[in-house]
């Protein structure tokens, strides 16, 4: 099993939509818990960060981690076409401190 | 949020030459910063982990003498690709670990391309 599993979609809804994106992961031990946005041929962009359990909010976006079913959520209300991107959830939880990525979702958001 | 920034953002090379990519955190210190590998349609693959002052921790598969690290400074860090190859071609990218926290912020990537 690998340590972070995210559907890499592709995922479409129209504009207005609310968008539900997840991650499951493996190890229970697991603390810091992340969304970036990549744009493409750009350099990943931080969204969100969470320590433990517990929900997240700013702005039109919400990070939500469950530890007791090891299932991290992003959810994104009042989606717009600017929102289209790939999300990678991400874990701190390497050997040297590093993240581990999921694959990422592509997201397209349609006018 | 802080920002990382990455020199140069594209580059094309020939096959058999070196081609250096900086990585400068521009507004924090960063004893720790990572590189990583990203092919087409791919999540990115870390490939080594560079702390100041010491020598990078390389991933598995990633050859230690074809892609040099060096990490001088607490702002800046180097990653050289020898001998690039057109299988080198990729986009590279690196992040900063910003101190007192586990978050780390990424460069904009450079997309090298071996011709």
């Amino acid at each position: 099993q690998k340590e972070v599993e995210q559907d890499p979609g592709p995922l479409s809804v129209p504009e207005g939509a609310i968008v539900s994106l997840n991650c499951t992961y493996s190890n229970s031990a697991f603390q810091y818990f992340m969304w970036y946005r990549q744009y493409s041929r750009k350099g990943p962009e931080l969204l969100m960060y969470t320590y433990s359990s517990g929900n997240k909010e700013d702005g039109r976006f919400t990070a939500q981690v469950d530890k007791s079913s090891k299932y991290i959520s992003l959810f994104i209300r009042d989606s717009q076409p600017s929102d289209s991107a790939t999300y990678l959830c991400a874990i701190n939880g390497g050997s040297q401190g590093n993240l581990i990525f999921g694959k990422g979702t592509k997201l397209s958001v349609k006018p | 949020g802080a920002v990382v920034s990455q020199h140069p953002s594209w580059v094309i090379c020939k096959s058999g030459t070196s081609v250096k990519i900086e990585c400068r955190s521009l507004d924090f210190q960063a004893t720790t910063m990572f590189w990583y590998r990203q092919f087409p349609k791919q999540s990115l693959m870390l490939m080594a982990t560079s702390n100041e002052g010491s020598k990078a921790t390389y991933e598995q598969g990633v050859e230690k003498d074809k892609f040099l690290i060096n990490h001088a400074s607490l702002t800046l860090s180097t990653l050289t690709v020898t001998s690039a190859h057109p299988e080198d071609s990729s986009f590279y990218i690196c992040s900063a670990r910003a101190p007192a926290t586990d978050t780390q912020y990424f460069g904009p990537g450079t997309r090298l391309t071996v011709l």
